[in-house]
């Protein structure tokens, strides 16, 4: 499947303390995503990227931050994680996006984050 | 209500059986997309679609534009296709989004 790397694959930590998740890439896609994943809901997007340094917000973007300065890299942040950030996230890439281009998104094998 | 539905939530069967999972969703799309997670996995594509039908092994899926729905089908079901499947839209409305939904947890026992 598409090059994608996520690192670490499990976490635990303490509410307070900061996290940085990392999403890596081979495939030199401009398109970069982080997502959430919690029960009963589907997966909820915190931020993308556009391109090095080009980020937006999603629609759960509260409590997160993002970094892109390589094409290949892109980095989020809980500056100070709480509880209700314990979920899983992926990071999925895509080559290009619009509602038109049917590209679709490719996804990597996620990162369990406990928070306690 | 979500924008994107998914039937069953929950679905057991067993082995051999012809499985369906629905999709419906409320708003504009440009396509559609079948996703597959297994337990603790990662999440892997199986189908992308616009229109009609695509078939790769035992699965087919199906899309109605018209009545804004699509099935995925397992024929000879089998314990690994044990896994959540995720439908998601590439929607056409606002900003480019991808709309997914909650998944359905399909158990085929042996």
């Amino acid at each position: 499947d598409a090059g994608i790397t996520q690192s670490p694959r499990h976490k635990v930590t303490e509410t307070g303390t900061p996290v940085t998740l990392r999403c890596h890439q081979t495939e030199n896609h401009r398109y970069m995503y982080w997502y959430r994943q919690d029960p009963g809901h589907g997966l909820r997007l915190i931020h993308y990227s556009y391109g090095v340094k080009d980020t937006d917000k999603g629609e759960v973007s509260d409590g997160y931050s993002v970094s892109r300065s390589k094409t290949e890299d892109f980095l989020l942040t809980l500056e100070s994680a709480t509880s209700s950030q314990t979920s899983v996230y992926f990071c999925a890439i895509s080559e290009r996006q619009g509602a038109y281009s049917n590209q679709p998104q490719h996804f990597g094998d996620g990162t369990r984050l406990s928070i306690l | 209500k979500n924008e994107v539905e998914q039937s069953p939530q929950n679905l057991t069967a067993q082995e051999g059986e012809f499985i369906t999972i629905n999709c419906s969703y409320s708003v504009g799309i440009s396509a559609l997309h079948w996703l597959q997670q297994h337990p603790g996995g990662g999440i892997v594509s199986l189908f992308m679609l616009s229109s009609g039908k695509k078939k790769h092994g035992r699965l087919i899926a199906t899309i109605n534009i018209q009545e804004k729905h699509s099935s995925l089908h397992i024929t000879a079901s089998h314990p690994r296709d044990s896994a959540v499947y995720i439908c998601a839209v590439i929607s056409t409305s606002g900003t480019y989004k991808y709309i997914f939904g909650t998944g359905t947890r399909l158990k085929v026992l042996a």
